[in-house]
């Protein structure tokens, strides 16, 4: 159980289009989703945090007109990276927990390249 | 500053040897810790949690020991296997926020 996927596993796109990365549970509602980042070698790096039917809380330093996040449901939330550039490619990984437990459960992450 | 260290940060062992990863924390109080396992181009996948009241959890040739008096943590890997070359991860949570370690990079080699 509790499993989260991601959308798509991979994409490549032009500089200054916009692209949009699904992050579901599949058999679980979450309570809280979470957008990571994650660069060649480093740790993950917590973008901003998503509670169902609420504005997502930034980061600091993680600009929130350029990722957009929406959490419509309690088991899909979306990244949307708006006029992407290449400094944004990179490893994006979604995360979610579900009820009390606070038990995080990550998707498989979505490699974004951006030519 | 609630902080996560790990080491050493990467680690070169021979198939078959054992291994022991380190995590030291700052965070406190703390609802739990966990050990993740990352593979290269993959999500992390949780190897054990443990509440601020456990010593000690197994998963398999996965153990991992809890000293909350010394806030340190330790993930022990049995017998290692090629499969368990990947980055190691310790995640220590308060209330609904989680503080990484850098994460412990393990190659086994043949």
């Amino acid at each position: 159980g509790a499993v989260v996927s991601q959308h798509p596993s991979w994409v490549i796109c032009k500089s200054g289009t916009s692209v949009k990365i699904e992050c579901r549970s599949l058999d679980f509602q979450a309570t809280t989703m979470f957008w990571y980042r994650q660069f060649p070698k480093q740790s993950l790096m917590l973008m901003a945090t998503s509670n169902e039917g609420s504005k997502a809380t930034y980061e600091q330093g993680v600009e929130k007109d350029k990722f957009l996040i929406n959490h419509a449901s309690l088991t899909l939330s979306t990244l949307t990276v708006t006029s992407a550039h290449p400094e944004d490619s990179s490893f994006y990984i979604c995360s979610a927990t579900v009820g009390s437990t606070n038990e995080q459960f990550f998707g498989p992450g979505t490699r974004l390249t951006v030519l | 500053k609630n902080q996560v260290e790990q080491s050493p940060q990467s680690l070169i062992i021979l198939e078959g040897k054992n291994c022991t990863l380190q995590c030291n924390y700052t965070v406190s109080p703390f609802s739990n810790l966990r050990w993740y396992k990352q593979d290269t181009g993959r999500g992390p996948v949780s190897l054990t949690i443990m509440t601020f009241s456990e010593n000690t959890k197994s998963n398999g040739r996965y153990t991992a020991t809890l000293d909350a008096d010394t806030k340190q943590s330790s993930l022990h890997i049995t017998a290692s296997q090629l499969s368990d070359s990947a980055s190691y991860i310790c995640v220590v949570s308060r209330f609904n926020k989680f503080y990484f370690g850098s994460g412990t990079k393990l190659n086994v080699k043949p």
